[in-house]
């Protein structure tokens, strides 16, 4: 089977720079993806690795080591609006996708 | 595009009581996924179609729940009869292609169980 694991919470402040953990195992591979969801919101997609290295969009980086079985996300210049929960997932033969825990994000004035 | 529409957007029912929920994907859209989130249990596929074919059923937690696709444009979660741990948001979300990783969300069914 598939499983994820993330930090609960991480908590910064304004300007500053974070990143969010997630440690995976899967009976097949396929990439890693991150998804965004703000309170009472659902989940937005954020970003996709499905080879090794870093990915770049903006304030967001995504990074993907496949024989390490981990992956992160990076989110630079912390602003208020990046307060969410954030949920690595992975696309997988059969059970298709599947979420991790999921990785709530507090960002302080 | 107007994206994934859901409907209602709440509901609130009592135990006992048949709950059906709807779900619009994108037009072109071959894939469409059911999803449960509770605080307990986090995000859960309960289900997923291809060209309106249901392909993995394996996450419905019980013959209670029920979902069809009867055409492109449409499908629905039914639960009957409903209880309170079914208490939750249900998503729909779709994607074009097996092999694009992006999902399109809907905004999502909160469902009360009294």
């Amino acid at each position: 089977g598939q499983s994820l694991e993330q930090p609960s919470e991480v908590t910064a402040v304004e300007g500053a720079i974070v990143q969010i953990n997630c440690t995976y195992q899967t009976s097949g591979f396929y990439g890693l993806s991150w998804y965004q969801q703000h309170d009472g919101g659902a989940p937005t997609f954020l970003s996709y690795n499905a080879l090794d290295g870093l990915e770049e969009t903006g304030r967001f980086s995504s990074f993907l080591s496949r024989s390490d079985s981990y992956g992160y996300l990076l989110l630079q210049e912390l602003q208020m609006k990046d307060s969410a929960s954030y949920f690595c997932a992975v696309p997988a033969a059969g059970q298709n996708f599947v979420f991790g825990p999921g990785t709530r994000l507090s960002v302080l004035p | 595009d107007a994206g994934v529409i859901q409907s209602p957007r709440h509901e609130v029912t009592e135990m006992g009581q048949e709950v059906t929920l709807r779900c619009k994907p994108i037009s072109g859209h071959d894939y469409l996924f059911w999803y449960r989130q509770t605080m307990m249990r986090g995000l859960e596929l309960l289900i997923y179609f291809n060209n309106n074919v249901p392909i993995d059923d394996s996450g419905m937690p019980e013959d209670r729940f029920s979902a069809k696709m009867p055409n492109a444009s449409f499908s629905t979660l039914k639960i009957q009869p409903s209880e309170p741990r079914d208490s939750a948001v249900y998503f729909c979300a779709s994607t074009p292609d097996r092999g694009t990783d992006t999902q399109y969300f809907g905004p999502g069914t909160r469902l009360t169980v009294l």
